[in-house]
């Protein structure tokens, strides 16, 4: 079964306008993280902005904030604003459960990504 | 801002060929990780790495792959025999402690060509 589920391949968005990138995700551990991550055409990988599955409020990070529905286990980000340097593939992740509760170190499980281009 | 150094950034070998891929972590970072993104698909993890050895692997990460930490930085991922499906970008990140909600950062990443 696939961890992180992000249903939208591709999407265009008008300058100046919010984007909203789905991501919903699937675990046990009531210990997780959820991260976006954006990656531009030149391929590096850019952390944008974390949720913890204990933390009570949504997560911002200047334009970005994170949708945080833990009983619908989705997990969206909301970019503000849209600018076209945001033009770039948008990975949601998860990492499950910590050392002392698991086996795992920390891997993070990826979504095959939303393709987000900015008009202008 | 300190950040995840690779190199090369594009190596092209030959099917068979050993090849080494080579990333200095952030200096106070303790967990080092390596993924890898087929072309068009999604990042995959391979190996986390912590105190000097291997803390997890994935199926993927059979006995053609090794990672050292030869001295005080560097960390790296050899190939021994490469195939062509090994042909992928390669991404080394590293996080400063291993919990939940400790952010990995990313290099960025070598891209590894296998003719």
């Amino acid at each position: 079964a696939q961890k992180i589920t992000q249903t939208q391949p591709g999407m265009f968005v008008q300058e100046k306008e919010a984007v909203t990138l789905d991501c919903t995700y699937d675990t046990s551990d009531p210990s997780y993280g959820l991260f976006w991550y954006k990656q531009p055409s030149s391929g590096e990988m850019i952390f944008l902005i974390y949720q913890g599955s204990y933390d009570q409020q949504n997560a911002t990070e200047g334009r970005y904030s994170l949708n945080f529905q833990k009983a619908r286990k989705s997990a969206n980000l909301v970019i503000s604003a849209s600018q076209l340097g945001d033009s770039a593939m948008y990975f949601c992740a998860m990492r499950e459960g910590d050392r002392m509760t698991t086996d795992s170190w920390g891997k993070l499980q990826f979504g095959a990504g939303t393709q987000v281009v900015v008009t202008p | 801002e300190p950040e995840v150094t690779q190199t090369p950034s594009h190596q092209v070998t030959q099917m068979g060929q050993e090849v080494i891929l080579r990333c200095v972590p952030i200096s106070n970072h303790l967990y080092f990780y390596w993924y890898r993104q087929i072309l068009g698909q999604k990042v995959e993890f391979l190996v986390s790495f912590y105190n000097n050895e291997i803390s997890e692997k994935s199926e993927i990460f059979d006995d053609q792959f090794s990672v050292e930490r030869p001295d005080g930085s560097n960390f790296t991922l050899k190939i021994r025999s490469t195939k062509l499906e090994d042909s992928a970008m390669y991404f080394c990140a590293s996080s400063l402690l291993g919990g939940t909600g400790d952010t990995q950062y990313f290099g960025p990443g070598t891209r590894l060509t296998v003719l």
